[in-house]
């Protein structure tokens, strides 16, 4: 089974503070992704990565960036937390392609980190 | 831009009853679809999903889906609900040649004893 793993079920941190989400797959995914989900909104992109140390904006990459240094790692870094920040991450990963040919595959997600910032 | 709308937020129905979750996309051409489930405190996971072919598709747990292109409409079924069901149901669309879908605001199942 595909496992995609995150460092914290649960995180509170203050005002200002530098957070890092770690997430960590082991499938050998090329894609990877970070959502954050809010109540009534769904899940929102906030970034991809399409392969080692390449990334993409998603829908709402502001107050965020991302760091994928491994294939099997991607991290989500808020460069100063703020109370609005305060939500579920998701991370989720795929590949980039099936044998098929096609390019959309089932995205597997982790189980969530709920950010709660102070 | 692709879209996706899952209209009801809120669904309530009693265990052993049917189900039908909507979901509508706007997109020019027939994208890839997608349901997932998210059970309370857990990731999402894929119930099933519809690249092309045969129209109804069958999915884990007991999940089926239908797409109709004349609709734009991919809705999930269920012909008995069972109290474990409850969760919060997410349809995905994802525009051919992209990898990245774009998710519906979910709809919530609520299911009576």
């Amino acid at each position: 089974d595909v496992k995609v793993t995150q460092s914290s079920r649960y995180l509170v941190k203050r005002t200002g503070e530098k957070v890092f989400l770690e997430c960590v797959q082991d499938m050998d995914h090329e894609n990877m992704f970070w959502y954050r989900q809010d109540p009534g909104l769904g899940l929102r992109l906030i970034y991809f990565s399409y392969d080692v140390k390449m990334k993409e904006k998603g829908d709402i990459p502001e107050g965020y960036s991302v760091s994928r240094e491994k294939k099997e790692r991607f991290s989500l870094i808020l460069e100063s937390a703020s109370t609005n920040q305060t939500s579920m991450y998701l991370c989720a990963s795929s590949f980039r392609t099936l044998a098929g040919g096609k390019p959309t595959d089932t995205q597997y997600f982790g189980p969530g980190t709920r950010l709660t910032v102070l | 831009a692709q879209s996706v709308t899952q209209p009801d937020i809120h669904i309530t129905v009693s265990e052993g009853a049917s189900l039908e979750l909507r979901c509508n996309y706007s997109y020019g051409a027939t994208p890839y679809l997608f349901w997932y489930v998210q059970s309370p405190g857990q990731g999402l996971q894929l119930l099933l999903k519809y690249f092309s072919g045969d129209t109804l598709v069958q999915g884990i747990k007991g999940f089926e889906a239908e797409f109709k292109r004349s609709q734009s409409s991919f809705n999930l079924r269920k012909p008995s609900v069972h109290w474990s069901d409850a969760a919060e149901y997410f349809c995905a669309v994802a525009p051919r040649g992209s990898y990245i879908p774009t998710f519906g605001r979910g709809t919530s199942l609520i299911v009576h004893p």
